[in-house]
């Protein structure tokens, strides 16, 4: 079975500087999927980004990467030039290749000060 | 293009009494999720349709919990009767049937329920 597991239940930033989510996973699999998930007060839930595990290159979104550290199932979020608008709690999810199944982590609630 | 559409948004029930609640999802997809969201938690999948047919449903709590997708295009969750810790959102998603397997998820706005 698959865990993700982020350890920052609360996070905030400042307008326009620069704030890092983390998210680790644990899994069998050798083949997989990792997405970083928007969820705005309005609870629509959102992708932001994923990252294939067979691709080295980390993604890019505009103003969000990803740090992809296979061999240390470590899969953080930086979000560059932080905007109101990136308010929202932010959920890790994992996906192995074989099937449908979503595995999301706790989440992280992002707070954007003006 | 439209998004996945759930309603209601919002329902109050009190405990025993049943509920349903209904998702469209996007036009062309074939593969339809029921998940439930705990307060402070990520979603967890309750039932995965492919067409009409629930072809994962180990997650779906059946003494109360059903569902149906009946033309395969938009489904109900229905729970009778409702317990109090059944007080959660429930969210549905779509995805469309590819042979490649990045197939993501799109995520309606959800129903949140309160059983008081």
């Amino acid at each position: 079975a698959q865990t993700v597991t982020q350890s920052q239940p609360e996070m905030s930033v400042q307008e326009a500087e620069t704030v890092t989510l983390s998210c680790t996973y644990d899994t069998s699999e050798n083949n997989y999927y990792l997405f970083w998930y928007k969820q705005p007060p309005s609870r629509q839930m959102i992708l932001v980004i994923r990252q294939e595990a067979y691709k080295q290159q980390n993604a890019t979104e505009n103003r969000f990467s990803v740090n992809f550290q296979k061999a240390a199932k470590s899969f953080s979020l930086k979000i560059s030039d932080s905007q109101l608008g990136d308010t929202a709690m932010y959920f890790c999810a994992f996906r192995p290749s074989s099937n449908y199944k979503l595995t999301f982590g706790k989440g992280t609630l992002l707070t954007v000060n003006p | 293009e439209a998004g996945v559409v759930q309603s209601p948004r919002y329902k109050i029930i009190e405990k025993k009494q049943p509920v349903a609640f209904w998702c469209n999802p996007i036009s062309g997809h074939n593969t339809l999720y029921w998940y439930l969201q705990n307060l402070g938690q990520g979603p967890e999948l309750l039932i995965r349709y492919e067409n009409e047919e629930a072809v994962d449903d180990s997650q779906l709590p059946k003494d109360r919990f059903s569902a149906e997708r009946l033309k395969g295009v938009d489904s109900t969750l229905k729970i009778q009767p409702a317990e109090l810790g059944d007080s959660a959102v429930y969210l549905c998603a779509s995805s469309a049937r590819t042979t490649g397997d990045r197939n993501e998820q799109f995520f309606g706005p959800g129903t949140r329920l309160t059983v008081l």
